[in-house]
């Protein structure tokens, strides 16, 4: 079966600090991959997608961005965080050329930015 | 352009009472459609789908929803809420594109009364 997994699972970082944030999945190939920011009390904003290994499309401009180096490895990361980057990051994947658009969720990371 | 309404932020009912979470949709085609639930600081489980055929469709934790085309809705129904169903309960519109990207309403809050 397969499984996704993201870490750290809580982070509290420093405004100005580099943000390195992980998910990988097992248990499939090919996946696409998104990654979703979460603030408090909004719904979810797709960040960014992969579909396929060093395809990166953003969905909203800003200050971080997002790396594919494996097949079933995709990294968000930011140079310098901003208060405004605080909030539950969520990893997700679904299959590839898939027709029914469903994908399955991480348990997420916390980030706070101080 | 696709879009998620639910309209009610919080809901509170009884333990034991019905439930109904409202959900409206915007699109152009026929769409997928989702609902996910999200427990506090955990990622979003998928409680069901609507690709296509029945109407009313059947989840997870004895949740269903209805897809009515002419309401563009797909609210979600429980006939009798446990204490466990509180969470947050998401649901989401497939864009059937070829990175299968969801769009997601801003999320209902559910609690439970004893």
């Amino acid at each position: 079966s397969q499984t996704i997994h993201q870490w750290p699972a809580t982070l509290v970082q420093p405004v100005g600090s580099p943000l390195s944030l992980e998910c990988t999945v097992e248990g499939t190939s090919n996946p696409n991959l998104y990654w979703y920011r979460q603030a408090a009390g909004r719904g979810l904003q797709l960040l960014f997608y992969s579909v396929g290994i060093g395809q990166i499309s953003s969905e909203v401009p800003q200050n971080l961005s997002a790396s594919r180096p494996q097949d079933r490895q995709f990294i968000l990361s930011s140079k310098k965080l901003l208060l405004s980057d605080s909030g539950f990051y969520l990893c997700a994947w679904g299959l590839a050329g898939g027709s029914t658009d469903t994908q399955y969720f991480g348990p997420g990371t916390r980030l706070t930015v101080l | 352009a696709q879009s998620v309404t639910q309209p009610d932020i919080h809901i509170t009912v009884s333990e034991g009472a019905s439930l109904e979470l409202r959900c409206n949709y915007s699109y152009g085609a026929t769409p997928y459609l989702f609902w996910y639930v999200q427990s506090p600081g955990q990622g979003l489980q998928l409680l069901l789908k609507y690709f296509s055929g029945d109407t009313l469709v059947q989840g997870i934790k004895g949740f269903e929803a209805e897809f009515k085309r002419s309401q563009s809705s797909f609210n979600l129904r429980k006939p009798s809420v446990h204490w466990s169903d509180a969470a947050e309960y998401f649901c989401a519109v497939g864009g059937r594109t070829g990175a299968n990207n969801l769009f997601f309403g801003t999320g209902t809050r559910l609690t439970v009364i004893p």
